[in-house]
């Protein structure tokens, strides 16, 4: 069966450090996947979207790298601030529709 | 742009009853919306997508008849949850997409449902 694993819940760390996150999946062959910022009873915001035919994308302090060798996609928020603190959420859509992981949960320590 | 609303944002009701939730795309026209449904700490599960002017389509394990879905216009759909029951309690999500296609969906704040 199809399957997307964030690998961590949670994720605390220092403000100013880079905060790594890592979705993998398997029995996908997605043309993109996109990650998503999640706050506390709020729908998700889209962040960035990144082609199988890219390996690196950058959005301000975000970047994200896809790695469809290793069906793994990286996820980094360099240079933390408190305001980062949220739920991230990787997502694949191998049809039509959106599958999403079950996200990890960063804290940010000022 | 791209925003998406959803009303009511919060709603509490006795089981048994139904309840309607609203999701609007507010400056562009939605050829798709679907209807997500999150427990705690749990994935966003798709539940349904709906087009425009035609049935929607239910993901396996969905009862369409205690869900039902409308999109009668371009920036507006509905979902109903019937004769609701203290299990339907969660946190009900939209989005919107201006194509058929997944890779651009705009979301809306999220319903939380709160069945008693």
């Amino acid at each position: 069966s199809q399957k997307i694993e964030q690998n961590s819940e949670a994720l605390n760390i220092q403000e100013g450090k880079t905060a790594t996150l890592t979705c993998n999946y398997t029995n996908y062959s997605p043309a993109y996947l996109q990650w998503y910022r999640q706050d506390p009873g709020r729908g998700p915001v889209f962040l960035l979207l990144i082609r199988e035919n890219e390996k690196e994308k950058r959005k301000e302090r975000l970047k994200v790298t896809f790695d469809t060798t290793l069906k793994q996609s990286l996820f980094h928020i360099t240079a933390s601030q408190p305001a980062d603190s949220a739920t991230y959420l990787c997502a694949l859509a191998p049809d039509y529709k959106l599958s999403f992981g079950a996200g990890t949960t960063v804290t940010v320590r000022a | 742009g791209a925003v998406v609303s959803q009303h009511p944002s919060r709603v509490i009701c006795k089981s048994g009853t139904s309840v309607k939730i609203e999701c609007r795309s507010l400056d562009f026209q939605a050829t798709t919306m679907f209807w997500y449904r999150q427990f705690p700490k749990k994935s966003l599960m798709l539940m349904a997508t709906s087009n425009e002017g035609s049935k929607a389509t239910y993901e396996q394990g969905v009862e369409k008849d205690k869900f039902l879905i409308n999109h009668a216009s371009l920036t507006l759909s509905t979902l109903t949850v019937t004769s609701a029951h203290p299990e339907d309690s969660s946190f009900y999500i939209c989005s919107a997409a201006p194509g058929q296609g997944a890779d651009t969906q705009y979301f809306g704040p999220g319903t939380r449902l709160t069945v008693l």
